[in-house]
């Protein structure tokens, strides 16, 4: 299973906009990539998936170049209440193995006033 | 609210009890996962169910044990614990068509 590299740690100020860049240079063919946030003591929600170029919803921007090899978790105009930790992971989907998810240290994410 | 439940939402236990943790979905989904969430590590998958069936024990010790006896319950039965198991448990569900998965609230367990 591919294994994915991220920053421990990212400040930010309220209103801005936040790129987080992931790398995972053994992504398979069959794999997405997936993120999710983490409020303390909570469970992990879904953000955002993509396999290929942009992928965007109402939370976030998802920008993965053409090797794969990494992608970016883009938050526009940040608040407080994004505060949180973010994970990036890639998820085979497919057969007995679909949708294990391996967690890795994740991004704690601080936004400032 | 994921649709996902968890309870109890906070447990202590000393070392010698027996309890179980459960969770509940009825979302339709035919996968079900434990996780172990430990204070600054990250969540390490513990066990997953697909259409009742463990596909995974991610080398779980014996002091913990799943029970799935249908698709919307799983459960974590703790006997003979100890106090490095503390940790937040985690239950999620996905259904089979997605790789999303959907987070239950957590349990917190103190292990005296």
């Amino acid at each position: 299973l591919a294994k994915t590299t991220q920053p421990i740690s990212m400040d930010s100020y309220e209103g801005q906009e936040v790129n987080i860049t992931c790398s995972h240079n053994n992504i398979a063919t069959n794999d997405y990539i997936t993120w999710y946030q983490q409020f303390p003591s909570q469970g992990p929600r879904f953000i955002i998936q993509g396999y290929k170029t942009k992928v965007t919803n109402e939370v976030a921007s998802l920008f993965i170049p053409a090797d794969r090899k990494s992608s970016t978790l883009s938050l526009p105009r940040v608040s407080l209440s994004d505060t949180a930790v973010y994970y990036c992971l890639v998820v085979f989907l497919g057969g007995n193995q679909g949708g294990k998810l391996i967690f890795g240290q994740g991004t704690e994410l601080s936004v400032k006033p | 609210e994921t649709g996902v439940t968890q309870t109890p939402r906070h447990l202590v236990m000393g070392m010698t009890n027996k309890k179980s943790l459960k969770c509940e979905q009825h979302l339709g989904h035919n996968a079900m996962y434990w996780y172990k969430q430990s204070a600054k590590k990250p969540l390490e998958l513990m066990f997953v169910y697909n259409f009742k069936e463990q596909t995974e024990n991610n080398s779980v010790p014996s002091r913990f044990s799943p029970e799935c006896p249908n698709s919307s319950h799983l459960f974590l039965h703790l006997h003979t614990l100890q106090p490095e198991d503390s940790a937040l448990y985690l239950c999620a569900s996905r259904r089979d068509s997605s790789n999303e998965q959907f987070f239950g609230p957590g349990t917190r367990l103190t292990v005296l």
